[in-house]
């Protein structure tokens, strides 16, 4: 594709339910990240998958976030009993795959927690 | 473990004036280091980045930066602002040293260019 996709854009849900969260990044792309924005502040990383392995998970902030690759094209945030602290833009970029290569962004899913 | 600063939450600068947005990093090996600029409820566009060789680098939209091991700094600079260069810029940093190690982003700097 042309860019990095990212659906949906916006996402409001209760507190305690599952999202989903979906990432097809450029066709090719090895290299997949995941990050989280809040509201006035710079993206802070989650994960990092080279191919289908998630080479860095560090930034995962706990147990309740999960992120899959199963094919190493598509990737999908998982984040389980939301609460309302996780409210906050998820971002996802994509890579040739290389370690000085440049990340290209997606738009970003809103996701709301009522 | 790297690190990302952006000492100034917000710059303005008049229509005309040349701009800076200052970025200092800490790595425990030698950096890539990036800018992106983000424009309201859009994602980041990648502006610029540093690699190896020259230490300024030039990029898109007029922009440069220039790397400077030293003083562990990457400000962004353009030499004529424009309004249309209101946005937030982020300053990014990964450590070429040891590739698993992700991307850190800096807080961001909100550019206001008044005309």
């Amino acid at each position: 594709g042309a860019g990095v996709s990212q659906t949906p854009s916006n996402k409001v849900t209760e507190k305690g339910k599952y999202v989903e969260l979906r990432c097809d990044p450029i066709s090719g792309h090895t290299a997949l990240y995941w990050y989280r924005q809040s509201l006035g502040q710079g993206p802070e990383f989650l994960i990092y998958f080279q191919g289908t392995g998630a080479a860095d998970d560090s930034g995962l902030p706990n147990d309740r976030f999960f992120a899959v690759r199963p094919e190493g094209s598509v990737s999908t945030l998982k984040i389980q009993r939301t609460e309302r602290g996780d409210s906050a833009v998820y971002l996802c970029a994509s890579s040739p795959g290389l370690a000085g290569e440049t990340q290209y962004f997606g738009p970003g899913t809103r996701l709301l927690v009522l | 473990a790297q690190s990302v600063a952006q000492p100034e939450d917000q710059v303005n600068v008049a229509e005309g004036n040349p701009l800076t947005v200052k970025c200092t990093y800490s790595v425990s090996g030698n950096p890539y280091l990036f800018w992106y600029v983000q424009y309201p409820n859009r994602g980041l566009q990648f502006l610029l980045k540093y690699i190896t060789g020259d230490n300024l680098v030039k990029g898109s939209y007029g922009f440069e930066a220039e790397f400077n091991k030293s003083q562990t700094s990457f400000h962004l600079k353009k030499p004529s602002a424009l309004v249309s260069d209101s946005a937030l810029y982020f300053c990014a940093v990964r450590d070429r040293d040891n590739y698993g190690q992700n991307f850190v982003f800096g807080p961001g700097t909100r550019l206001s260019v008044l005309p």
